[in-house]
């Protein structure tokens, strides 16, 4: 695998189920993001990880629960989600200060996430 | 309040001709701005950038110029091809910050 993978790409869930989505990155990276795209809307930052730290958190509702094990790996955690959550989801990662610093964040292909 | 705004939803050009893509933004602290090109059921990827100590910068066939004082960058694609079809969006960051903050994009059709 090359560049940022998510998994699912697509999922449905009930407003009672938990879910989560994965991200993994294989460009040796340590700054991981998940955005959120809905219909008509610019991306939107939910939650920034910098080396493994949760460093932002933009006013996500309690019910988005982001999780960081390794600079590699970055899931959500979904738990009794609304119906306007319904978006794409995207995962993006960046190099950080040092070697191999970036402006530029790479995505991931997103999670179309429907909720009913 | 949208702090960077893409008020063109769409644009349709001919093969071969130029496409012109605009952006403006609010924020005079922005100081690092790229372009973004996503297909259908991909993600976004990384066109081109440039900082705000430039006016100018070209890769191929693809051109983004910034203008300061008008809070205004654009990215011309000449010439443009079929396989350029695509939604376009302009980003920005300021100081190096994590965060992008992102238009809602301008969706390209190049016609052959």
């Amino acid at each position: 695998e090359t560049g940022v993978t998510q998994t699912p790409r697509h999922l449905v869930m009930g407003m009672t189920n938990k879910k989560s989505l994965k991200c993994e990155q294989h460009l040796g990276h340590n700054a991981m993001y998940w955005y959120k795209q809905s219909a008509k809307k610019p991306l939107e930052l939910m939650f920034v990880y910098n080396f493994k730290e949760q460093t932002e958190n933009n006013s996500v509702p309690s019910r988005f629960s982001p999780e960081c094990p390794n600079s590699s790996h970055l899931f959500l955690h979904l738990h009794t989600l609304q119906p306007e959550d319904s978006a794409l989801y995207l995962c993006a990662s960046k190099g950080l200060m040092g070697r191999g610093t970036t402006y530029e964040q790479y995505f991931g292909p997103g999670t179309r996430l429907t909720v009913t | 309040d949208q702090q960077v705004k893409q008020n063109s939803p769409s644009l349709s050009v001919q093969e071969g001709r130029i496409s012109i893509l605009n952006c403006d933004y609010t924020n005079s602290m922005f100081d690092y701005f790229l372009w973004y090109k996503k297909y259908p059921a991909e993600g976004p990827t990384f066109l081109i950038s440039i900082s705000s100590i430039k006016d100018k910068n070209e890769d191929g066939r693809f051109t983004v110029f910034l203008n300061k004082s008008a809070k205004h960058l654009s990215l011309h694609i000449v010439p443009s091809q079929p396989g350029d079809s695509a939604v376009y969006f302009c980003a920005a960051s300021q100081g190096g910050s994590e965060k992008l903050v992102f238009g809602k994009g301008t969706k390209l059709t190049v016609n052959p």
